[in-house]
């Protein structure tokens, strides 16, 4: 399976302040995804980021608020913005699998808190 | 309803025993299924991966999808300490990458 990293494993911020997150995988993959994981809760996809398209976003989440780059087909970025205390979680990104089984991968997370 | 449920556990149990985990779900259009384990500070983990009804086994784990009554299972035999961890799991459409996730149960395996 790919290595998938992220930058930074946590960060402290301000309301009203963003922070962006980078994931970067070992080898070359087609999609990338990113979800936001809150305390007790489950993982729920904030978005799907495709080399050179726009990112597509789920529901109840949208562009201006989680900017997506995805310059290459080994990187991606996700920016979280005007922060509020409310958007304290663990931000994760995947990449899709090897098979036709929609299997993904995950990078180990960058936990976020908001003051 | 969510359409994925877990119960959350906490779910312990003594070292070697067979382990059941559970999921149903809502959405009959789920064809792909997966079993994830999560380690605290950690990231996801995939631990099997299923399309369909059936049985897949894999070592100590034992996968199972019942379409008919949306009910998924993972089975760890022979349950070690180092599987304490929480276990998720997901499931997607055929033609749609989007995993649905259920919130998960945590697992504490007692030496």
């Amino acid at each position: 399976s790919a290595v998938i990293s992220q930058k930074p494993s946590r960060d402290i911020c301000q309301r009203g302040t963003s922070l962006t997150i980078q994931c970067q995988v070992d080898s070359q993959v087609t999609m990338m995804f990113w979800y936001r994981q809150q305390p007790g809760q489950s993982l729920t996809l904030i978005a799907t980021a495709n080399q050179g398209s726009e990112a597509t976003y789920e529901s109840g989440f949208v562009i201006d608020k989680f900017p997506i780059s995805r310059p290459n087909l080994t990187f991606s970025t996700l920016t979280v913005s005007n922060m509020s205390p409310e958007d304290s979680s663990i931000y994760l990104c995947s990449v899709d699998g090897p098979t036709s089984y929609n299997e993904q991968f995950f990078g180990p997370g960058t936990r976020l808190t908001v003051l | 309803q969510k359409e994925v449920e877990q119960d959350p556990g906490p779910l312990s149990v003594p070292e070697g025993a067979i382990v059941s985990l559970n999921c149903t779900y809502s959405n009959s259009a789920f064809q792909y299924f997966m079993w994830y384990r999560q380690y605290s500070r950690k990231g996801p983990e995939l631990l099997m991966y299923t399309y369909s009804s059936g049985n897949k086994e894999d070592g100590r784990f034992t996968a199972q999808v019942d379409k008919s009554s949306k009910y998924i299972s993972l089975f760890i035999r022979d349950s070690q300490p180092s599987d304490s961890a929480t276990y998720l799991c997901a499931m997607s459409e055929a033609g749609r990458r989007a995993l649905t996730f259920g919130s998960g149960t945590r697992l504490q395996v007692q030496p």
